[in-house]
């Protein structure tokens, strides 16, 4: 089954750096398709954060990093804030599904 | 701007038809793969599946084979989600959301997305 694991909770307090671990298999991350990373806050749209692994789009502010390795991606959160508290979702391409698969999303909380 | 603009919220019986839109603007929208993708109440992100409007190829996730039919009209630039029988499990909201590539490849992150649309199937 096509599946990208993620925790499904984290918490750090203000300041701190946390990581967002999600692990796939050889049908997808280690199949080489790149991840990508998406920030939802309470209420509102999933927004892109991170692309092609490592790539902030304009206005990710550089305390979001990303990386990826064999079949395991991860998105660093540094410097956190108040308002980074939200579900982060990992995504990459499957090719047993033939489409993009989420991540099960994971829930940061900021003490 | 790039932009996805989505219908509002509906809320029907279980048994009733359903058809909900995603207008797009700022690109041409002939060249960017646009994908829906489910959220139920407290949960995570499903790839329903998406359309090429250029030549209105479609592929659906197994998951929604045969539950849903995707479409788009390109003189209106706006692609559809829609039901022929709803199920309270279908209550969920519904994004889209662009493939952030231009072209036929249907591999890629998804910017922008949609606000969503709440559908609620309710007795």
């Amino acid at each position: 089954q096509s599946v990208l694991t993620q925790p499904p909770s984290v918490s750090g307090a203000p300041g701190q750096r946390v990581t967002i671990s999600c692990t796939g298999s050889s049908s997808n991350l280690g199949a080489g398709y790149d991840v990508h990373w998406y920030q939802q806050l309470p209420g509102i749209a999933p927004k892109l954060l991170i692309y092609g692994n490592i790539n902030r789009p304009s206005g990710v502010p550089d305390r979001f990093s990303a990386s990826k390795s064999g079949t395991s991606a991860s998105l660093a959160i540094t410097g956190l804030q108040a308002e980074d508290e939200a579900d982060y979702y990992c995504q990459s391409y499957d090719r047993s599904l033939s489409g993009p698969l989420f991540g099960g999303g994971t829930k940061l909380t900021v003490l | 701007e790039v932009q996805l603009v989505q219908s509002g919220a509906e809320m029907k019986k279980p048994g009733e038809s359903l058809k909900i839109s995603c207008k797009a603007s700022g690109y041409s929208f002939t060249l960017y793969w646009i994908g829906w993708v489910r959220q139920m109440p407290g949960k995570g992100l499903e790839w329903m599946g998406f359309i090429y409007p250029g030549d209105s190829e479609i592929r659906y996730s197994p998951s929604f084979q045969g539950q849903v039919t995707i479409s788009a009209d390109k003189s209106i630039t706006t692609a559809y989600l829609q039901w022929s029988s709803l199920k309270a499990s279908d209550t969920a909201i519904y994004y889209c959301a662009r493939l952030a590539a231009p072209g036929t490849s249907h591999v890629g992150w998804f910017d922008p997305w949609g606000q969503g649309t709440l559908v609620t199937v309710s007795s």
